[in-house]
């Protein structure tokens, strides 16, 4: 079992659909990542956060550390947002270097 | 550009040659990152510096790999007699401590 969980690995959703992309973890944290990758490989930073929830445009993200699971919420999806969406878990020790998802391919079609 | 920078972008080469990728990370950043991703995989960790120092390296750094930070600012991930399990995006990524990892726009090694 991986020590980071996303669900489910893929999705396919219209214009406009509210989505919800989980994942589950199963090591010590200080924190929670949430990524996005587009064709092409470049990996930008959505969110980091510990405990609570973010908010930053049309994008949420929720973290529940008693449950050791977080979700990333689109709101009024758009075809651009149409990418790799990727959690990562940084690690309390050492390097505190991050564990990652094995990614969301998230299709928004017009 | 203030960002995370990694050169090349793309690297074909033949089974058996060297090769040599360089990331440059932010100029205040002491802590360093190198991770691969497969295709349709997460990355995976490779190795971390902070600012000169190696401190961890993931056993997927066989002994063909090579990593450097010589001056605590730009580093180097070298691969010896490349295989082809060894084609990949290799990442970068940079931060201050128990800040957000910052990504760089990544390698991709193909072996032929």
């Amino acid at each position: 079992k991986n020590e980071v969980e996303q669900s489910p690995q893929n999705l396919t959703a219209q214009e406009g659909e509210f989505i919800t992309i989980n994942c589950s973890y199963s090591v010590g944290i200080s924190a929670l990542h949430w990524l996005q990758q587009h064709p092409g490989g470049g990996i930008v930073s959505l969110f980091m956060l510990s405990s609570g929830k973010k908010k930053h445009g049309r994008l949420i993200a929720t973290i529940n550390i008693q449950e050791k699971h977080s979700s990333l919420h689109i709101t009024a999806s758009h075809p651009r947002d149409s990418a790799v969406y990727i959690c990562a878990a940084r690690l309390i020790q050492g390097a505190q270097k991050l564990v990652f998802g094995q990614g969301t391919r998230l299709t928004i079609n017009p | 550009d203030t960002g995370v920078s990694q050169d090349p972008r793309h690297k074909i080469t033949k089974r058996g040659q060297n090769v040599t990728f360089r990331c440059d990370p932010i100029s205040e950043h002491n802590r360093l990152y190198w991770y691969r991703q497969t295709l349709g995989q997460g990355p995976e960790f490779l190795t971390y510096f902070q600012n000169e120092a190696q401190l961890e390296k993931s056993r997927l750094l066989s002994d063909r790999f090579s990593a450097e930070r010589p001056k605590g600012s730009f580093s180097t991930l070298e691969i010896q007699r490349t295989e082809q399990g060894d084609s990949a995006m290799y990442l970068c990524a940079s931060s201050s401590p128990r800040e957000e990892q910052y990504f760089g726009p990544g390698t991709r090694l193909t072996v032929t």
